[in-house]
């Protein structure tokens, strides 16, 4: 298995409070993504990181930050938490951005609900 | 954007039986992956295709690269109760760069045994 953690594997938070779920690997890969997943949507990309310090949006970016600071460590937050983002959200880690060469493995999800 | 339609939404077969599914696009893509996800746990790679016509098994498993670059084919034979799950085919859009990925909708897999 790639050497992928999420943390913590469920929360349950209340509407309007921060949240921030952390990505962290040990594979020293550069490319590092956090997507969520909803029934009849399947996998959405929400941002993605391409080195330290360096984001970008994604498709479903909008109440969602992230912060890279470390290779291995990709942090996502909720600034305030609202019930259409309960959901569950994988972590994706690739070694290579090339179109051709771009494996993603995905860590085990967390498990979010916003009440 | 582009999209990727899978078919069929879900299947639900007997144990031993073949299981194929595709994946369709309007746009031509230079990668499909298929994916395997596991109830409670994160999607697994099966199968990377990188070339058009390519074929390429992994045990019980084969896929295909279509030669229109649109599609790709995912094959189960005698499939088995551990295959259930979510199939999903995912590949790069529009020149994928930073190596942005995406994903089809998913193939719900039901086997009785």
């Amino acid at each position: 298995d790639a050497g992928i953690t999420q943390s913590p594997r469920h929360k349950v938070t209340e509407t309007g409070t921060p949240v921030t779920l952390r990505c962290h690997q040990t594979e020293n890969h550069r490319y590092m993504y956090w997507y969520r997943q909803d029934p009849g949507h399947g996998l959405r990309l929400i941002h993605y990181s391409y080195g330290v310090k360096d984001t970008d949006k994604g498709e479903v970016s909008d109440g969602y930050s992230v912060s890279r600071s470390k290779t291995e460590d990709f942090l996502l937050t909720l600034e305030s938490a609202t019930s259409s983002q309960t959901s569950v959200y994988f972590c994706a880690i690739s070694e290579s951005g090339s179109p051709t060469k771009n494996i993603q493995y995905f860590g085990a999800g967390t498990r979010l609900s916003v009440l | 954007g582009q999209q990727l339609n899978q078919s069929p939404q879900s299947m639900f077969i007997q144990e031993g039986e073949d299981v194929s599914m595709n994946c369709t696009s309007s746009s031509i893509f230079n990668t499909w992956l298929w994916y395997k996800q596991d109830p409670g746990e994160g999607p697994v790679l099966l199968i990377a295709l990188y070339k058009a016509g390519e074929l390429t098994s992994n045990g019980r498993l084969t896929a295909q690269f279509g030669i229109t670059r649109k599609d790709s084919f995912l094959n189960i034979s005698a499939s088995i109760p551990s295959d259930v799950g979510i199939y999903f085919c995912a590949g790069p859009p529009g020149g994928g760069s930073q190596g942005n990925l995406i994903f089809g909708k998913g193939t719900k897999l039901s086997v009785k045994p």
